[in-house]
């Protein structure tokens, strides 16, 4: 099955500054790679996605890159601010007819700092 | 709107006891999905469903079963809870795959269950 791995566990930037996470799966038939934001104690919401067909993707202070060939893909947070400070999730799925199983990375610990 | 309920929000057990937990989603979503979340370990799938009567296991199903007789609820059980079935259940579900944004999942807010 797949495996998708995410580094780092922890990041600890100042407000302002960039913010960088990556992962890399294992099936290169994943075809779906969605980045989730969990604030403590509540629920994951999906902030972006991307796809297999498109190499970049971006929305406001956020974008997401893949990069099929190496099977990596990394989550780019432009301009951090302290509310941005939550566990990120990434995931990867072959999407089909037969449902949208995410295999989730083991998150990272982003802390924006002022 | 709802969305993605919970039931119950949290509950504490005895080693070999049974307890079900409910989701129930207003979305008309035909998947469901029920996920665990552990530290240092991210969100794994037990069970999902496709469609209302269908069940498959996911990457964790040993020690759970689910059953899903209407299409708006998924149920999550435990025959005989084991203290290593601590965790943060997440119940997601979404749209099939004909619908356009299908593959993108909505959460309910989780039930935390302690087997003590």
């Amino acid at each position: 099955g797949e495996n998708v791995e995410q580094h780092p566990s922890t990041l600890s930037v100042q407000e302002g500054d960039s913010a960088v996470i990556k992962c890399t799966y294992s099936d290169s038939a994943s075809n779906y790679f969605p980045w989730y934001k969990q604030e403590l104690g509540k629920r994951p919401q999906l902030i972006i996605d991307i796809r297999s067909n498109v190499g970049e993707k971006k929305d406001q202070r956020i974008a997401v890159t893949l990069n099929k060939t190496a099977k990596h893909f990394s989550l780019h947070i432009t301009e951090t601010q302290p509310e941005d400070s939550a566990v990120y999730f990434c995931a990867a799925s072959l999407f089909t007819g037969g449902g949208n199983k995410l295999t989730f990375g083991t998150g990272t610990q982003l802390k924006v700092e002022l | 709107n709802a969305g993605v309920t919970q039931t119950p929000k949290f509950r504490v057990l005895k080693t070999g006891q049974s307890m079900t937990l409910l989701c129930a989603q207003d979305m008309n979503h035909e998947y469901m999905y029920w996920y665990r979340q552990d530290p240092g370990m991210g969100l794994r799938l037990i069970h999902y469903s496709v469609g209302e009567g269908t069940t498959a296991k996911g990457e964790v199903p040993d020690g759970y079963n689910v059953s899903r007789l209407k299409k708006q609820n998924f149920l999550l059980g435990l025959e005989s809870a084991a203290p290593s079935q601590t965790s943060v259940y997440f119940c997601a579900s979404s749209y099939g795959v004909r619908y356009s944004g299908a593959n993108v999942l909505t959460f309910g807010a989780g039930s935390r269950l302690t087997v003590l």
